[in-house]
């Protein structure tokens, strides 16, 4: 099992430009969450998604959206990126309603905005 | 105030000493993980806590639900202990479940 997978593992983007992660949940999770850590702070809660839909939300603008596939894996994507929004973006996958089922990380992307 | 505090931010020691991390968390909880990042970013689940204890290795983890206080515990450190180490609590119910994080504690175990 190769966990949780993200890509790309690095990325630098221009400002004003868009962009999309993508995340591949752990086999029999269902649920993927973003998450946003800056540099020196712990990870910040984008959104989650659990059955295609967007389930919660952090207090991140319309600017970042994301998608759930049937197969569960996931995208964020990002427009008019800003210099803020350079950070590394985790993804964690879960089975939701699992109360002893661990979330499982991945390595993260990290996006640099210039 | 931050729903999950961690308290020091930093922590530096020798090998050898007992190091000690703690955990406030001011919301209901379904569970509380305890992470490491090492630099990189790559998180790696070290515990999910309930309630009690748990021990791995020289890991040992506690819960006091009541207190709504966690703790981690590293006994004899070694430098490859050095890393991040991230408090999370999960909440909410079925379908809307998150974690929360703190925002880590720096440990650095000298030689």
């Amino acid at each position: 099992d190769a966990g949780v997978t993200q890509s790309p593992t690095h990325l630098i983007k221009t400002r004003g430009q868009q962009v999309t992660l993508r995340c591949s949940p752990k086999s029999g999770h269902d649920t993927v969450s973003w998450y946003q850590q800056a540099l020196g702070q712990g990870p910040q809660f984008i959104f989650q998604y659990y059955e295609e839909e967007e389930r919660q939300r952090g207090n991140f603008p319309d600017r970042f959206s994301g998608h759930q596939f049937p197969n569960y894996s996931s995208e964020l994507n990002v427009n008019a990126l800003l210099l803020g929004d350079s950070a590394l973006y985790l993804c964690a996958s879960s089975l939701q309603g699992a109360k002893y089922t661990e979330a499982f990380f991945g390595q993260g992307t990290r996006l640099t905005v210039v | 105030k931050n729903e999950v505090e961690q308290s020091p931010q930093n922590l530096t020691a020798q090998e050898g000493e007992f190091i000690t991390i703690n955990c406030s968390y001011s919301v209901g909880i379904s569970a509380l993980h305890w992470l490491q990042q090492h630099p990189g970013g790559g998180i790696v689940s070290l515990f999910m806590l309930s309630s009690g204890k748990k021990k791995h290795g020289r890991l040992i983890a506690t819960i006091n639900i009541q207190e709504k206080h966690s703790s981690l515990h590293i006994t004899a450190s070694h430098p490859r202990d050095s890393a991040v180490y991230i408090c999370a609590v999960r909440s909410g119910n079925f379908g809307n479940e998150k974690l929360t994080f703190g925002t880590g504690t720096r440990l650095t175990i000298i030689p």
